[in-house]
């Protein structure tokens, strides 16, 4: 079945670090892939999206590329700022359902 | 646009009693709103789709008459936990899209969150 799997966290770094946060997903066919934020208080946000092979997502510095060959879809970014301090959460869509991935923590130090 | 708000964000109940939590999309109209159940460091989990007008539709696993879901309006979804136990205790989340927009692009928008704790 579908499934995708993120990297545990939680993901500490320092200001102005580079961020990976890796995801692989399991489906058939060719789902859409997203990034979701979910900022200390608030609700999920979307971050960004891919619908198919080779597409770049991008969003305030965060980029993610829809790799089909090896079925990921990393979060990275050049700079972290503290105020990316958030949980993260990668999901793909198939047959309009949504399948989320556990969510990375992700702790910014300034 | 497009704002999903979830009221309470935080209700504490004492063990046999019903909490009931409230979805609204606050800009748009949505037939259809989810229900999603979020335990410590795992991923969300589909509880079931809220279908405005008619009956929810229940994920494997999901007691229909434990978490009773109504639909009533365009804009209002409503989670009753029923009978509520320490085990029922977790983040409950709700999301919805503009009619058709979810079909079209698969993008949710997400209320805010309700941490429900049974005593």
């Amino acid at each position: 079945g579908n499934s995708v799997t993120q990297m545990e966290g939680p993901v500490t770094l320092s200001e102005e670090a580079f961020l990976t946060i890796n995801c692989t997903y399991t489906a058939t066919g060719y789902p859409s892939l997203f990034w979701y934020v979910q900022y200390p208080g608030e609700g999920l946000q979307l971050l960004l999206k891919a619908t198919k092979a080779d597409d770049k997502g991008s969003n305030k510095g965060f980029e993610a590329t829809y790799r089909k060959e090896t079925t990921s879809f990393h979060l990275e970014k050049g700079s972290v700022q503290v105020s990316d301090s958030a949980v993260y959460f990668c999901a793909l869509r198939s047959n309009y359902q949504l399948i989320w991935g556990a969510g990375t923590k992700l702790i910014i130090k300034p | 646009g497009a704002v999903v708000s979830q009221h309470p964000s935080r209700v504490i109940c004492k063990s046999g009693t019903s909490v009931k939590i409230e979805c609204r999309s606050l800009d748009f109209q949505a037939t259809t709103m989810f229900w999603y159940r979020q335990f410590p460091k795992k991923s969300l989990m589909l509880m079931a789709t809220s279908n405005e007008g008619s009956k929810a539709t229940y994920e494997q696993g999901v007691e229909k008459d434990k978490f009773l879901i109504n639909h009533a309006s365009l804009t209002l979804s409503t989670l009753t936990v029923t009978s509520a136990h320490p085990e029922d205790s977790s983040f409950y989340i709700c999301s919805a899209s503009p009619d058709g927009r979810y079909r079209d692009t698969g993008e949710l928008f997400f209320g805010e969150g309700s941490r429900l704790t049974v005593l």
